[in-house]
């Protein structure tokens, strides 16, 4: 079974510092490992995904995010936050086996921007 | 040009009564699923179907009974709906699964009051 595990509920920072959202991963299989982003009442929005080729995956908006297969880790930066960025934040895997594909979710992490 | 809707934004209702979520993809994608947020913001899968085919059920009460009249509408009808209920549901399609993304609706507000 998969699992995602985001090691930060809520993560603050200050306008113009970097962003890390970490997240570990457990899976049996060769994952794909996804960041969504969700803002307040709304849907949830792809930040960037993961699928086995380069491990430094780069995403909307600034953001991105290394597999670590070693310490398996899919953890998110971004070098400069802005306000824009305060949002629930989910880490998500899934397995790349044929037939149904199952997103199994992060508990999330809140970002909260300073000014 | 939405690319997945649902209708309504927002149910409120009262227990015991049954009510039905409508969600609509333009993707030309031949999978969509349903999760559930909860009020804690935790996200969980209920069911996918796969060219009108269910191929994805996570033990969900049958109170749940989702339909799919064809591959781009994949419709959630609720009975005898409980408090516990109260949620936040997003449909979200994808094209086959094996790590495609998935593209998620704005999402169904309901309270059960």
């Amino acid at each position: 079974a998969q699992s995602v595990t985001q090691l930060d509920s809520h993560v603050s920072v200050s306008e113009g510092t970097p962003v890390l959202l970490r997240c570990n991963y457990s899976s049996s299989y060769s994952p794909s490992l996804f960041w969504y982003v969700q803002h307040p009442n709304k849907g949830l929005q792809l930040l960037l995904k993961y699928t086995s080729a380069a491990t430094l995956v780069k995403g909307i908006n600034g953001f991105e995010a290394e597999f670590k297969k070693s310490e398996t880790s899919f953890h998110l930066t971004k070098p400069s936050a802005h306000m824009s960025d305060a949002a629930e934040y989910f880490c998500v895997v899934s397995d790349r086996r044929q037939g149904a594909q199952k997103l199994v979710f992060g508990q999330g992490t809140r970002l909260t921007i300073n000014p | 040009d939405t690319a997945v809707s649902q209708t309504p934004k927002y149910l409120v209702t009262q227990m015991g009564n049954d009510k039905s979520i409508k969600c609509e993809q333009n993707l030309g994608h031949d999978t969509m699923y349903w999760y559930k947020q909860d009020s804690k913001k935790f996200l969980k899968i209920m069911f996918s179907y796969n060219n009108k085919e269910l191929i994805i059920n996570e033990t969900v009460p049958n109170r749940f009974s989702p339909k799919s009249p064809d591959k781009a509408h994949l419709n959630l009808h609720i009975n005898s709906l409980e408090l516990g209920d109260s949620a936040v549901y997003f449909c979200a399609s994808s094209q086959g699964g094996r790590g495609e993304t998935q593209y998620f609706g704005p999402g169904t507000r309901l309270l059960v009051l």
